[in-house]
């Protein structure tokens, strides 16, 4: 149980252009997602809290004009990089949760965006 | 916001070596999670782990919460067990805080 799915797993796209990576709880529903951004050899840094049908919290430093996230349903979360630029270059981590009341979280396999 | 903290940074074990992996956190938490990363980027969950001791297989952890810190030992270790060790822990508003992880390998 508990499996979490990302769809594109690897993604090469041109500058300029917005790429989107989809996030899915396959088994159960997650009413908080989470997307996290994690650059080689380093560890996980948090971007963004989204809850079901509600606006996405960002962290500091995070642009929310640029990554722009929609929780549409219990199963799913996009993320959305708008005008990428090679330094969006990165590997984006999607995780979630039951709810509030639970803390584990499970995590997606990861996609890997490479903007050229 | 909270400091956590692994040790040792790297790790190099023959095949068959047992280890033990430290977290210490800055800060009293109430949830503590262990990871695995493999090779491949995928986070897989060891351990949900706030207090006490666990243990699956070849892996236990003990989280000792007054005293802020948490071990996750490997026995036996195979090649499969290579890759990334994470530990989380909550802070303030953010769910989980990552330590920056224990890189292992395991050599056959």
């Amino acid at each position: 149980g508990a499996v979490v799915s990302q769809h594109p797993s690897w993604v090469i796209c041109k500058s300029g252009t917005s790429v989107k990576i989809e996030c899915r709880s396959l088994d159960f529903q997650a009413t908080t997602m989470f997307w996290y951004r994690q650059f080689p050899k380093q560890s996980l840094m948090l971007m963004a809290t989204s809850n079901e049908g509600s606006k996405a919290t960002y962290e500091q430093g995070v642009e929310k004009d640029k990554f722009l996230i929609n929780h549409a349903s219990l199963t799913l979360s996009t993320l959305t990089v708008t005008s990428a630029h090679p330094e969006d270059s990165s590997f984006y981590i999607c995780s979630a949760r039951w709810g509030a009341g639970f803390y584990e979280q499970y995590f997606g396999p990861g996609t890997r965006l490479t903007v050229t | 916001g909270i400091q956590v903290e692994q040790s040792p940074p790297d790790l190099i074990l023959q095949e068959g070596a047992n280890s033990t992996l430290r977290c210490n956190f800055s800060d009293s938490v109430n949830n503590l999670q262990w990871f695995h990363q493999n090779p491949w980027g995928q986070l897989i969950n060891l351990f949900y782990i706030p207090s006490g001791t666990k243990q699956n297989g070849r892996l236990s952890a003990t989280t000792v919460a007054t005293e802020r810190y948490s071990l996750l030992y490997i026995s036996s270790s195979q090649t499969t067990d290579s890759g990334v060790y994470f530990c989380a822990v909550p802070s303030g508003n953010t769910p989980l805080v990552f330590g920056k992880g224990t890189r292992l390998s395991v050599i056959a």
